[in-house]
């Protein structure tokens, strides 16, 4: 069975530029994370859905970071425009509800030059 | 507010040796709690868990036991090998499902 895939791996841009991530979940897994990974730090959470809803996007920076999940299956990320400070690893993550087992994908590594 | 700590890193240990790395976590309630593990290259992926007091997670001779009095959940292995060099982390699931915190990750090096 294929795992969380993410797209694309690396991305390199000049800030104040558009970026966009995207995630293919588990097939038949309902609830899809982002996180945010800081160098050396743990992932923190920025956007959680339940099928297509949004559920818990409380930390997610609403001035520059939107994210949707057309369909409750594929989620796209976005970040217009891009600051330094946002390079970060960015994972999506995928679970059949909230109390099971989340499955990450490898990540994008977005470095903002 | 939720948190969790784990023991700085890196740790670095020698083949065959005993591990510990130390998790406490600030909670409301009885969470669910977790050790997730990223090798180098690849993407977290769970390692264990524990849903409530005193039970033990297990796996790939890994350990630990969720400790509700002290509010920890230690990780153990009692020989490490060189393929068990990676990022640990500690996390929880708060007990109303809704908020899942990770630690900051405990880097283990292993050397032959």
């Amino acid at each position: 069975e294929a795992g969380v895939v993410q797209s694309p791996r690396y991305k390199i841009i000049e800030k104040k530029q558009p970026v966009a991530f995207w995630c293919n979940p588990i097939s038949g897994h309902n609830t899809l994370y982002w996180y945010l990974q800081n160098l050396g730090q743990g992932p923190e959470l920025l956007i959680r859905y339940e099928n297509e809803e949004a559920v818990d996007d409380s930390q997610l920076p609403k001035d520059r970071f939107s994210a949707e999940r057309l369909k409750g299956v594929d989620s796209t990320l976005k970040i217009q425009p891009a600051e330094l400070g946002d390079s970060a690893v960015y994972l999506c993550a995928s679970s059949l509800g909230i109390e099971d087992t989340q499955y990450f994908g490898p990540g994008t590594r977005l470095t903002v030059l | 507010g939720n948190s969790v700590t784990q023991m700085e890193g890196p740790v670095t240990l020698s083949e065959e040796a005993f591990l510990t790395i130390n998790c406490t976590y600030t909670a409301t309630g009885y969470p669910s709690l977790f050790w997730y593990v990223q090798y180098p290259g690849e993407g977290l992926q769970l390692l264990l868990k524990a849903t409530k007091a005193d039970d033990k997670g297990s796996n790939k001779g890994f350990e630990a036991t969720y400790r509700k009095e002290t509010t920890s959940f230690h990780l153990e292995k009692g020989s490490v090998q060189v393929s068990d060099s990676a990022v640990y982390f500690c996390a929880f699931l708060d007990n109303y499902g809704q908020n899942f915190v990770f630690g900051p990750g405990t880097r283990l090096s292993v050397l032959p």
